[in-house]
């Protein structure tokens, strides 16, 4: 089965700086790899979506890098907000089946003034 | 900026009992999805649903499950008997193509309690 690792639960940086969280996946290599953020009792909100074919992403602050070898994608938040406090979660699609995303834990990310 | 909604947002239910679970998907989109997330666990797929019938399914979505588009605008997720591991947020989500360009549109998500 689909296995999904995210580097760590929780994350704390100071304001200002650069929040960078991994995923880590095994068995199948997903065609598409999305990023989301989810808020305590909220659904999840689409960030960033990343093709197999694809090695980087931007929007905005926002940066997802995708390595099929290392079967890794990171997830950069430049200058980093209070605001941006929250969980922020991996999926993974294999491409093969229609709606079905894999999901990471998540990591708690924390941004203190 | 359009929404997933879902009702109600909260939902208890006596064990055995049978719920059903509301969506109204965005209006443009032809996709349909039900995940849910037990607490302090990762969100899980259930179902996907397009042109009026269930596309994909997971080993979670049993025979106690079904889904149903009733008319144009409403998305509904019914709990037959539910049990008490039942007891989770359920997510509605839809998208207007496969959600490889533009990801999903996750609803607030309903809390079902199963007591």
């Amino acid at each position: 089965s689909q296995k999904i690792e995210q580097n760590s639960e929780a994350l704390n940086i100071q304001e200002g700086k650069t929040a960078t969280l991994t995923c880590n996946y095994t068995n199948y290599s997903p065609a598409y790899l999305q990023w989301y953020r989810q808020d305590p009792g909220r659904g999840p909100v689409f960030l960033l979506l990343i093709r197999e074919n694809e090695k980087e992403k931007r929007k905005e602050r926002l940066k997802v890098t995708f390595d099929t070898t290392l079967k890794q994608s990171l997830f950069h938040i430049t200058a980093s907000q209070p605001a941006d406090s929250a969980t922020y979660l991996c999926a993974l699609d294999r491409g093969s089946t229609l709606g079905r995303l894999y999901f990471g834990r998540g990591t708690q990310l924390t941004v203190w003034p | 900026e359009p929404e997933v909604t879902q009702t109600p947002s909260h939902q208890v239910t006596q064990m055995g009992q049978e719920v059903i679970l509301r969506c109204v998907p965005i209006s443009n989109h032809l996709y349909f999805y039900w995940y849910r997330q037990i607490l302090g666990q990762k969100v899980e797929f259930l179902v996907s649903f397009y042109n009026n019938e269930i596309s994909e399914k997971s080993e979670i979505f049993d025979d106690q499950f079904s889904v149903e588009r009733p008319d144009g605008s409403n998305f509904t997720l019914k709990i037959r008997s539910t049990k008490l591991e039942d007891s989770a947020m359920y997510f509605c989500a839809s998208s207007e193509g496969f959600g490889r360009d533009d990801g999903y549109t996750f609803g607030s998500g309903t809390r079902l309690t199963v007591v």
